[in-house]
């Protein structure tokens, strides 16, 4: 039973316009969260996070949503660039030593 | 810093070996863990550590053994290597909820 869930498996957008990625997962228990970018041959890398008791963090062309109540984020990425072409993972964070359970992934290719 | 290092980058192995994967972190972080990806899928927890001399299963321990001797290493260690492993390899660190990871092990069973 997948506890994150990332429906769409990929994404395109052309340059400059908005990327939305999206998550949803369903463990109450999960009281952080992270998106993590991918490429290929090499490890995730952070990318920005969440604490359960914010609906919004913000970072540069970045910002996570957070809806407890619909166990659902996003990840919204304005304006994209060709160099945001990457696998994204949604990640959650529970238990006393933060171990993280992971999406799927979201293939995104950003168009030039 | 080199942050999280991994070796070796790829190995091939026949059914029935068994190997060791390295890790290592020098960023003194207290928490280690070992994940593992399959094509088109998301990470699987392995293993954790919490610190030296404390490991824990995640999700797909069967077939994995840890230790965790001193802080800066974790290895991974396969017994009667299966098919069923090969597999991306991620080790990882944290000094609390965010995590930073190595370059992974591609490892094939044959």
């Amino acid at each position: 039973d997948q506890q994150v869930k990332q429906n769409s498996p990929s994404l395109s957008v052309q340059e400059g316009r908005i990327s939305i990625l999206n998550c949803d997962y369903t463990n109450s228990m999960f009281d952080y969260f992270l998106w993590y970018k991918k490429y290929p041959a090499e490890g995730p890398t952070f990318l920005i996070s969440i604490s359960s008791i914010k609906d919004k963090n913000e970072d540069g062309r970045f910002t996570v949503f957070l809806n407890k109540s619909a166990k659902h984020l996003s990840l919204h990425i304005v304006p994209s660039q060709p160099g945001d072409s990457a696998v994204y993972f949604c990640a959650a964070a529970s238990g006393s030593a933060r171990q993280l359970t992971f999406g799927s992934g979201t293939q995104l290719t950003v168009l030039p | 810093n080199a942050g999280v290092t991994q070796t070796p980058k790829f190995r091939i192995l026949k059914i029935g070996q068994s190997m060791t994967l390295q890790c290592a972190q020098d960023m003194n972080h207290n928490y280690m863990y070992w994940y593992r990806q399959d094509p088109g899928m998301g990470l699987k927890l392995i293993y954790y550590s919490v610190g030296a001399g404390i490991t824990d299963k995640g999700e797909v321990p069967n077939g994995y053994n840890v230790s965790r001797s001193t802080t800066e290493d974790f290895p991974l260690r396969l017994e009667l290597a299966a098919p069923s492993q090969t597999s991306v390899y991620f080790c990882a660190s944290s000094p609390g909820v965010e995590q930073f990871f190595g370059p992974g092990t591609r490892l094939t069973v044959l």
